[in-house]
Formats: C-alpha cells, sequence, structure tokens
C-alpha cells in the first residue's frame, strides 16, 4: 500500500527564518512527488514537482524541494519565510502507470512576527 | 488564463436535497478530480475521470454522490439526497497525464 507521511502537523516559525517541512512516502514503483499549498478559504496551488533527474527542484516564491530516493523523503525547505508563507502545504505521490495521486494529510505552516 | 473554475462557491441545503456542483476544468486537461475536504477525514477522493471516462467512482461514496462528465469542459456533482455529514469544501482539480494537478477554489457546503 501506498502512503504519504507528512509526520508535523503544525510548524511555527518567525518570519525570516528558515523552515523545512517534511514528506516520507512509501512506495517501489516509479512515481513524481509534487508539493502544494493551500491558503485558507481556497484550493491548492501547486507549488513544484520532481520525476527525474537533479534531485534539487525549484518552485515558486523561493521554494525547493529535495528527494532522496534512500530515504524515501521529499522534503520542501525555504531559506526565508514571509509572512504570505502562512498556508497548509500538502505533499503527494502519483504513479507513472496509473492515475493513483496519494496525498499526505497536510503539515499547517504559521509564521510569527 | 482561466483555472478550473467551480460554482456556487458556497452552497446551503436543508437535509434531503438534491444539490448539484459544477466544475469546468482547464482546457485541454484529460484528468478531473472531485474531492471532498474535511479537517477531520482531510482530502477524500469521491470520483476521478480521464478523457471523460470514469475510472474511480469514491467506493463509500457511490451510494449518494454522483459525477458525470458530459463533455471534457464540464462536469457535476450530485448528492442525493444530502445529509448534515455531508457538510464540507468539495474540490474539482483537472491535470494533464502525469502533470501538476490545478484545483479549483471550492464549494463551501453546509447541510441543515
Amino acid at each position: 500500500t501506498q502512503t504519504v507521511s507528512q509526520s508535523d502537523a503544525h510548524v511555527t516559525v518567525f518570519e525570516g527564518d528558515s523552515v523545512e517541512l517534511r514528506c516520507n512516502y512509501s512506495y517501489g514503483g516509479s512515481i513524481y512527488l509534487s508539493w502544494y499549498i493551500q491558503h485558507h478559504g481556497h484550493g491548492l496551488q501547486f507549488l513544484l514537482k520532481y520525476y527525474s533527474g537533479n534531485p534539487v527542484v525549484q518552485g515558486v516564491n523561493g521554494f525547493e524541494a529535495e528527494f532522496s530516493k534512500s530515504d524515501s523523503s521529499f522534503h520542501l525547505r525555504k531559506a526565508s519565510v514571509h509572512w504570505s508563507d502562512s498556508a497548509v502545504y500538502f505533499c503527494a505521490v502519483r504513479e507513472y502507470s496509473n492515475y493513483q495521486l496519494i496525498w499526505g494529510s497536510g503539515t499547517k505552516l504559521i509564521i510569527k512576527p | 488564463d482561466a483555472g478550473v473554475t467551480q460554482t456556487p462557491r458556497h452552497e446551503v441545503a436543508e437535509k434531503g436535497q438534491t444539490i448539484i456542483l459544477k466544475c469546468e476544468p482547464v482546457s485541454g486537461h484529460n484528468d478531473l478530480f472531485w474531492y471532498r475536504q474535511t479537517k477531520i477525514q482531510g482530502l477524500e477522493l469521491l470520483s476521478y475521470f480521464r478523457s471523460k471516462s470514469l475510472m474511480e467512482d469514491g467506493g463509500a461514496f457511490k451510494d449518494r454522490f454522483k459525477a458525470e462528465m458530459l463533455n471534457s469542459s464540464f462536469s457535476t456533482l450530485k448528492i442525493q439526497p444530502t445529509e448534515p455529514k455531508d457538510s464540507a469544501v468539495y474540490l474539482c482539480a483537472s491535470s494533464l497525464e502525469q502533470g501538476a494537478v490545478f484545483f479549483g477554489k471550492g464549494t463551501r457546503l453546509t447541510v441543515v
């Protein structure tokens, strides 16, 4: 059974701090991984995805994520957060061979002034 | 550049009513998803279409939830009859195969 785990339900940092949001998955086949952001009252918006090549992928608004096959991880990072980054972040895994899209439970990022 | 459009944004229904939610996917996308989102359950897949063919009908949601896609640019989700536990945000999303998934702003349904 494929799973996507976001172990932190909430992460709190100060504005200007760096942040890492964790995502671990269990799946043995060919997949691609992605991150989405959801601001309060809105739908999810795509941030970035990885399927091959350079394990560090750049997304919008200064976000990047690093794929690690050995750790089965795809953690999201930002060097300096802004108050507007306050949102819920979702990690997702999608198989190459079929439609299955598996979502993590989300991590709420709280930015203190 | 039109994204995914969902209507209405808010819906209030009495228990037992039939409601229909609407979705227009991004033009050219061949995958369409319907999700229900609640704080407790998170994102739950209701239906998935690929090139207008129903690929996934949501298992436990089958009896009162029915999604249709009569053409590639329009989909509906019918809930019949509604129950208070159906109160949630309903999200429609579309994508190209293996591409980024684009979400609508959602419909907030309240069943009283």
